[in-house]
């Protein structure tokens, strides 16, 4: 089955610069890539979404190169509420299941 | 708009007890999809539909049933409880998967101990 690989975990400190990587190797034509962020005990929350270059929106961009085999997920200045777990997802190839990874628990330090 | 509404919050369930888990959306989407997610882990997907009549199975739907007799509603059957079924469990829906409007909309989940 079709799969995103994810750093587990990654820490970072108060106003850097974050960048978290997810390799989706079987991703489909159609596929779009999202990234969610999910804060304990609530649902997942849409981040953004790309298929392919460069989408930027108020919180973050999502870099996607030519070849679509990653993504990268860059949250800029980062602050103590950014702490969460992020996923990236992408459809199974040819099928309308949406599976998520791991995901990357990112804990940011004051 | 309410968006995706789950129902209950929280339950508890002895072992072999059945129940219903709720989920209503009012985008008027096409996709739902439930997904259950043990304690420090990601989430799992149970079953999906992609429209009202049409339900599939995701990763883990042993001891699970669903049903999509419209387009708002879609609920998660547990017949004879486990505890291994013990989790929360999150219903979502997207208008699509493909495009730009196809992100994921999440409930607040459902809270389960099966004991």
């Amino acid at each position: 089955l079709a799969k995103t690989t994810q750093p587990i975990s990654m820490d970072s400190y108060e106003g850097q610069e974050v960048n978290i990587t997810c390799s989706h190797n079987n991703i489909a034509t159609n596929d779009y890539i999202t990234w969610y962020q999910q804060f304990p005990s609530q649902g997942p929350r849409f981040i953004i979404q790309g298929y392919k270059t460069k989408v930027t929106n108020e919180v973050a961009s999502l870099f996607i190169p030519a070849d679509r085999k990653s993504s990268t997920l860059s949250l800029p200045r980062v602050s103590l509420s950014d702490t969460a777990v992020y996923y990236c997802l992408v459809g199974l190839y040819n099928t309308d299941k949406l599976i998520f990874g791991t995901g990357t628990r990112l804990q940011v330090f004051p | 708009n309410a968006g995706v509404t789950q129902t209950p919050k929280f339950r508890i369930l002895k072992i072999g007890q059945s129940m219903t888990l709720q989920c209503t959306q009012d985008m008027n989407h096409n996709y739902m999809y439930w997904y259950r997610q043990d304690p420090g882990m990601g989430l799992k997907l149970i079953y999906y539909s992609v429209g009202a009549g049409i339900t599939d199975k995701g990763e883990v739907p042993n001891g699970y049933n669903v049903s999509r007799s419209t387009t708002e509603d879609f609920p998660l059957r547990l017949e004879l409880a486990a505890p291994s079924q013990t989790s929360v469990y999150f219903c979502a829906s997207s208008y699509t998967r493909d495009t730009p409007r196809g992100a994921l909309h999440f409930g607040n989940g459902t809270r389960l101990t099966v004991t």
